[in-house]
């Protein structure tokens, strides 16, 4: 079946550093990539998404790139803010289907 | 536009109890998940409706949890009876053809069986 594998938290950063969450697939035939973020006390919201190899989804200055070759959508930023503490949670959706599977999250924190 | 509404947004009970929680999607929206998301794990699809028919229920416990989605818009899923393994957040999610299929989340249900 399809699984998601992300990078475990927390990732503790400082002010404008850079960001990378790793997130790898499994997936039959060509599912459609996702990030999504849950701010405190918020619910999940749809970061950025990808539907096919090579696609780069970018939203708020994070990115990620659908890398069939390796089964990866890592995220990345190049300089966080305070502001981008969340949990962060790599999904797929497979071919044929509607459902999401999600990874387990990963905690971002971004000290000043 | 109003997003997807959740009620209640939190709930304590004994095991053994039952609970209801109710969604209602985006206006429009023909699909309708409930996905369980326990502490420090990502959600978990319980059950997907597409108008009021089941499309995957696949992962629902079915000898305690049921869902109905009457005249295909607002849902409500019932746990009966409880047991401390259901703590968790419940997230109902919607989404249609037009937006890409892209699924919008409530705010979800707290649960928490003591």
């Amino acid at each position: 079946g399809n699984s998601v594998t992300q990078m475990e938290g927390p990732v503790t950063l400082s002010e404008e550093a850079f960001l990378t969450i790793n997130c790898t697939y499994t997936a039959t035939g060509y599912p459609s990539l996702f990030w999504y973020v849950q701010y405190p006390g918020e619910g999940l919201q749809l970061l950025l998404k990808a539907t096919k190899a090579d696609d780069k989804g970018s939203n708020k200055g994070f990115e990620a790139t659908y890398r069939k070759e390796t089964t990866s959508f890592h995220l990345e930023k190049g300089s966080v803010q305070v502001s981008d503490s969340a949990v962060y949670f790599c999904a797929l959706r497979g071919t044929g289907r509607r459902a999401l599977t999600f990874g387990s999250g990963t905690r971002l924190q971004v000290q000043p | 536009e109003a997003g997807v509404a959740q009620s209640p947004r939190y709930k304590i009970i004994e095991k053994r109890q039952s609970v209801a929680f109710w969604c209602n999607p985006i206006s429009g929206h023909a699909t309708l998940y409930w996905y369980q998301q326990i502490l420090g794990q990502g959600p978990k699809l319980l059950i997907q409706f597409q108008n009021n028919g089941v499309v995957d229920d696949s992962q629902l416990p079915k000898d305690r949890f049921s869902a109905e989605r009457l005249k295909g818009v607002d849902s409500t899923l019932k746990i009966q009876p409880a047991k401390l393994e259901d703590s968790a957040v419940y997230l109902c999610a919607s989404s249609n053809t037009t937006a890409g299929w892209e699924q919008y989340f409530g705010p979800g249900t707290r649960l928490t069986v003591t």
